[in-house]
């Protein structure tokens, strides 16, 4: 079965610094894809940033990119130039790509991130 | 833009009640999700929808059922609350299984 791990329960980072949100991942498959989601206090979760397991570009979004590692099945958020706004949990998800529960999403456990003015 | 929505916001039942969650979005999407999350442990998906009348059971199903009958709403039933299912459920839907899920507000449940 697969796994996702967020090792980070919680971080802090000054606000205009950089800040890397871990992720490891435990999977046999070949083809997946990678999502980092983002729940603000209060709001609804949306959608960071995405990944294809076969494109071996890392993906970017604005000041959002990741580094995807997937020998070592690590799938790290930076976050540049960071905002106030950015403070939420993050979550990190994987799914397969293929086979039975294919486009289900697997969740880590989250990292809360605090932007310090 | 997308639109998830959820009929409460809060909510508290008591035990052995039968307890409904509704998820109404408004894209057209295939694909519905139901989600419950719990500080710790991240979100864990409940059951999910392809199709209209079909369901398929997710990782944690037990006490729990769904219904979709028409293809923008789907409903998470509790047969009969019970403490250990006080959470935050979340609802999500998508068009294409492997891109971006958009999730409604939640609901938060107190089973009392």
């Amino acid at each position: 079965a697969q796994t996702v791990t967020q090792s980070q329960p919680e971080m802090s980072v000054q606000e205009a610094e950089t800040v890397t949100l871990s992720c490891t991942y435990d999977t046999s498959e070949n083809n997946y894809y990678l999502f980092w989601y983002k729940q603000p206090p209060s709001r609804q979760m949306i959608l960071v940033i995405r990944q294809e397991a076969y494109k071996q570009q890392n993906a970017t979004e604005n000041r959002f990119s990741v580094n995807f590692q997937k020998a070592a099945k690590s799938f790290s958020l930076k976050i540049s130039d960071s905002q106030l706004g950015d403070t939420a949990m993050y979550f990190c998800a994987f799914m397969r790509g293929y086979g039975g529960s294919q486009g289900n999403l697997i969740f880590g456990k989250g990292t809360k991130l605090s932007v310090k003015p | 833009d997308v639109k998830v929505t959820q009929s409460s916001r809060y909510l508290v039942k008591r035990t052995g009640e039968k307890v409904f969650l509704e998820c109404v979005q408004d894209m057209d999407h295939e694909n519905m999700f139901w989600y419950r999350q719990d500080p710790g442990l991240g979100l864990r998906l409940i059951y999910f929808s392809y199709d209209v009348k079909m369901k398929e059971k997710g990782d944690i199903p037990e006490g729990y059922s769904v219904s979709r009958e028409k293809k923008e709403r789907f409903s998470l039933i509790l047969e009969s609350a019970s403490t250990n299912q006080t959470s935050m459920y979340l609802c999500a839907s998508n068009q294409d299984r492997f891109y971006e899920q958009y999730f409604g507000p939640g609901t938060r449940l107190t089973v009392t």
